[in-house]
């Protein structure tokens, strides 16, 4: 267990649909990042955010949204579905804005869009 | 534009077998670099920070250093648990990581 927490494990939606992906840091962190993988891609980076305030925006695409709650915890939330939406989304935290002794990435969220 | 870039794409070792897996940047003034493990369907486990040019870590049966230029991760005599994929990232604010390099180590 790495200590950071994201749920569901697994989602399978519509195209069209709205979905929300959790994520709790480990303790004690306050940065929290967002990264997509896609079947046999690499992790691309969506965004980060730090102490509820957002740092940084990677590839983002504007139909997802994220933020940070004063608890810390994470949600992003991806909408109007496509296909190609389908990826594993990982979720990272680290103790400081710029990660500089590394992240500590959750288990994932599998989202399957049909 | 940040590149991290990692060769070779993939890797099939015979278990013993020594090898090496490069990342390089093409970015300048380099504050340093994150080796990652990551398992099929997992996420991934960090392994080592390495944060200047000469820098060398270890943890088992991988090292890792780092020049000016690119980062070399070192596998001595490998077992096939190591089978993983292999991702390097770049120590700074862009959160870029590398393509990886996937490592398949036959028994």
């Amino acid at each position: 267990d790495s200590g950071v927490t994201q749920t569901p494990k697994h989602l399978i939606t519509a195209t069209g649909q709205r979905v929300t992906l959790r994520c709790s840091p480990r303790s004690g962190d306050l940065s929290v990042y967002w990264y997509q993988q896609s079947l046999d891609q690499g992790l691309q980076f969506l965004i980060q955010y730090y102490n509820g305030e957002e740092r940084a925006k990677g590839n983002i695409l504007e139909r997802f949204s994220a933020q940070q709650f004063p608890d810390l915890h994470s949600e992003l939330n991806l909408s109007s579905l496509e296909l190609g939406d389908s990826a594993l989304y990982f979720c990272a935290s680290s103790g400081n804005y710029r990660g500089s002794y590394g992240y500590t990435f959750g288990s994932g969220t599998r989202l399957t869009v049909v | 534009e940040d590149q991290v870039t990692q060769s070779p794409e993939a890797l099939r070792l015979q278990e013993g077998e020594s090898s090496s897996l490069n990342c390089s940047y093409t970015v300048s003034g380099l504050r340093g670099l994150f080796w990652y493990r990551q398992d099929p369907g997992k996420g991934p486990e960090f392994l080592f920070t390495l944060y200047s040019a000469g820098e060398e870590k270890e943890k088992e049966r991988l090292k890792a250093t780092l020049t000016k230029k690119e980062s070399f991760l070192h596998i001595t005599a490998p077992k096939p648990e190591d089978s993983a994929t292999y991702l390097c990232s770049r120590r700074g604010q862009n959160f870029v990581f590398g393509p990886g390099t996937r490592l398949s180590v036959l028994p």
